[in-house]
């Protein structure tokens, strides 16, 4: 398809368990970044890749979250030992280049819900 | 840090009134200004842009002014109509620092009533 592809759509899960976030980037877009959307802290920043490198991590809340990008494209975020706290709706967005001036473009998300 | 203030929601207007929403940001550098739409049960959408002071970004009739004397980005639209009804959201990149990453504003609720 055309736009940022996630996948699943919607995630429920036991606390204690593992879960991994898929997304599919725009085809050449070589930056690809994670937020989390939830209620109370609104729209945060997780992590950020150009190409297959992760330059700036410093959004990810705790060392139980960690992500991959391989072949320049997909990438996931898995989350390991699932808290309530990590309920949330969980963004992908791609853009061309990563400069400040292209817009980011945003899948449908994933809704985690940890039980 | 990097930070965006938006005006306390939710708003609530009639089919075509005049829609301003405020949007006042701190930066580092010389950033990027976005303004994204949520419609219900829909992702998040760029709704307009602008990337160096005096720009104007438009688009579906909405407006916006990048302002480097008063730090704002205020959204506006003449006559809004009731599919207009979303959650917007103020944000800024820009390249100072590791990344682009956006920083975004809490977000306001706008409905609109026919």
């Amino acid at each position: 398809g055309a736009g940022v592809s996630q996948s699943p759509s919607n995630k429920v899960t036991e606390k204690g368990k593992d879960v991994e976030l898929r997304c599919d980037p725009i085809s050449g877009h070589t930056a690809l970044y994670w937020y989390r959307q939830s209620l109370g802290q609104g729209l945060e920043f997780l992590i950020y890749f150009q190409g297959n490198s992760a330059p700036d991590k410093s959004g990810l809340p705790s060392d139980r979250f960690s992500a991959e990008r391989t072949g320049g494209s997909v990438s996931t975020l898995t989350i390991q030992r699932t808290q309530q706290e990590d309920s949330a709706v969980y963004l992908c967005a791609s853009s061309l280049g990563g400069w400040s001036n292209q817009p980011q473009h945003f899948g449908d998300g994933t809704r985690l819900s940890i039980l | 840090g990097d930070s965006v203030t938006q005006m306390e929601g939710p708003v609530t207007l009639s089919e075509e009134a005049f829609l301003t929403i405020n949007c006042t940001y701190t930066a580092t550098g010389y950033p990027s200004l976005f303004w994204y739409v949520q419609y219900p049960g829909e992702g998040l959408q760029l709704l307009l842009k602008a990337t160096k002071a005096d720009d104007k970004g438009s688009n579906k009739g909405f407006e916006a002014t990048y302002r480097k004397e008063t730090t704002s980005f205020h959204l506006e639209k003449g006559s809004v109509q009731v599919s207009d009804s979303a959650v917007y959201f103020c944000a800024l990149s820009d390249d100072t620092g590791a990344n682009s990453k956006l920083t975004f504003g809490k977000g306001i609720t706008l409905s609109v009533r026919p």
